[in-house]
């Protein structure tokens, strides 16, 4: 079993300034790793992901994230914010080799603040 | 990219009636398919394993006989809100499996149950 942990529920920023949401995970067996975000009242949307390879992850609106092992974290960062990234972030894994069953954390309220 | 088409986005139902939401993959085949429901302000908790041809696995504490689901065939999977209550208003969402690899999920755009 998976499980993910989110320790912001709310992150305030001021706009322009940079962001780090954090996540931890544990699991039993080797998982991939997910960021997604969802606007109000909207799915959800792939950030980034960690299958394989390099630990620094890139992804969609300047997002990046570190997959590191041995901490078994995963967080998400942003140089400087946007007000448009006002939105819930939810970090999330899945087991390897299986068939994308997601467990997901409870989410991060990230409010850029003008 | 692998597309998974959820229908209907948004539906308003009454007290007691019945709601079916469809999940199709566009372009693949999927065996496998997730549903997932999200409450106000809460996480995506997932409800049910949806197995084509066979019957779907439920989570603990997710009523089968309330939330039936039906995997007919590699390209759809339905969840039907039966006799809906209030506190069944939520967002549900599916996924779709491609098979096991390395991918991600591949998730519809969810429907909004609000039931008056």
């Amino acid at each position: 079993a998976q499980s993910v942990t989110q320790l912001d529920s709310q992150v305030p920023v001021f706009e322009e300034a940079p962001v780090e949401l954090r996540c931890n995970y544990s699991s039993s067996v080797s998982v991939y790793l997910f960021w997604y975000v969802q606007y109000p009242n909207q799915g959800l949307q792939l950030l980034l992901k960690y299958l394989s390879g390099s630990t620094l992850v890139k992804g969609i609106n300047g997002f990046e994230a570190e997959f590191n092992k041995s901490q078994t974290s995963f967080h998400l960062r942003k140089p400087s914010v946007h007000i448009s990234d006002t939105a819930e972030y939810f970090c999330a894994v899945s087991e390897i080799g299986g068939y994308q069953k997601v467990t997901f954390g409870i989410g991060t309220k990230l409010q850029v603040i003008p | 990219g692998a597309v998974v088409s959820q229908h209907p986005s948004r539906v308003i139902c009454k007290s007691g009636t019945s709601v079916k939401i469809e999940c199709r993959s566009l372009d693949f085949q999927a065996t496998t398919m997730f549903w997932y429901r999200q409450f106000p302000k809460q996480s995506l908790m997932l409800m049910a394993t949806s197995n084509e041809g066979s019957k779907a696995t439920y989570e603990q504490g997710v009523e089968k006989d309330k939330f039936l689901i039906n995997h007919a065939s590699l390209t759809l999977s339905t969840l039907t809100v039966t006799s809906a209550h209030p506190e069944d208003s939520s967002f549900y969402i599916c996924s779709a499996s491609p098979g096991m690899g390395d991918t991600e999920a591949f998730f519809g755009q969810g429907t909004r149950l609000t039931v008056v």
